[in-house]
């Protein structure tokens, strides 16, 4: 069955260091890679995705994705986090159709 | 207009209560989806509708019923819960092809007593 991991569950970080969050996904022929940020109470909001192209992807709030079909991974990077970035983060996967599959989620913590 | 709204914000209801929980989108996406999220877990999701016809349905029980009044509408209909049933209720829109963001409204959060 198609999976998304996220291999940390919990990431601190003091406030302006860099950040990397990890996920890796099932291989499949077509894949469509997505990160979602999610505060507090709230919905889930689109970070960026990868359809196809260049691997680098760059999103909202200064965060960056690469897409490694050999390694099976998406990892998301951030150079300088802000305190305002703390919140949970969720790698995501769609395989031909409509079902996105997400990862567990890693919660980003950024202290003074 | 780029959001996904949702009504009620906050639901508390008895076991024996009915309720609906209540999506509107007007993207013109023709794929809306109801998930289900507890706390500190991704979301789990529950149906998927598709040019208004249910595409998806993740053995749901039978107690949660969703509908698909219209293109822009989705309702989720609620009947004899369970206490476990709390939860954060989040829909998503997205255009209907695969590889399209889903957008997401910013849920219901239901209490079940």
């Amino acid at each position: 069955a198609q999976s998304v991991t996220q291999l940390d569950s919990q990431v601190p970080v003091f406030e302006e260091a860099p950040v990397e969050l990890r996920c890796n996904y099932s291989s499949s022929v077509s894949v469509y890679l997505f990160w979602y940020v999610q505060y507090p109470n709230q919905g889930l909001q689109l970070l960026l995705k990868y359809l196809s192209g260049s691997t680098l992807v760059k999103g909202i709030n200064g965060f960056e994705a690469e897409f490694n079909k050999s390694q099976t991974s998406f990892h998301l990077r951030k150079p300088s986090v802000h305190i305002s970035d703390t919140a949970e983060y969720f790698c995501a996967a769609s395989y031909n159709n409509n079902d996105m599959r997400f990862g567990a989620g890693t919660r980003l913590t950024v202290k003074p | 207009d780029t959001e996904v709204t949702q009504t009620p914000k906050h639901l508390v209801m008895g076991m024996t209560n009915k309720k609906s929980l209540k999506c509107e989108q007007h993207m013109g996406h023709r794929a809306m989806y109801w998930y289900k999220q507890k706390a500190k877990k991704p979301p789990e999701l529950m149906f998927v509708y598709s040019y208004e016809k249910l595409s998806i349905n993740e053995s749901v029980p039978s107690r949660f019923s969703p509908e698909c009044p219209n293109s822009s509408l989705l309702n989720l209909h609620l009947h004899a819960l369970q206490p476990e049933d709390s939860a954060l209720y989040l829909c998503a829109s997205s255009q209907a092809l695969a590889g399209n963001e889903q957008f997401f409204g910013p849920g219901t959060r239901l209490t079940v007593l």
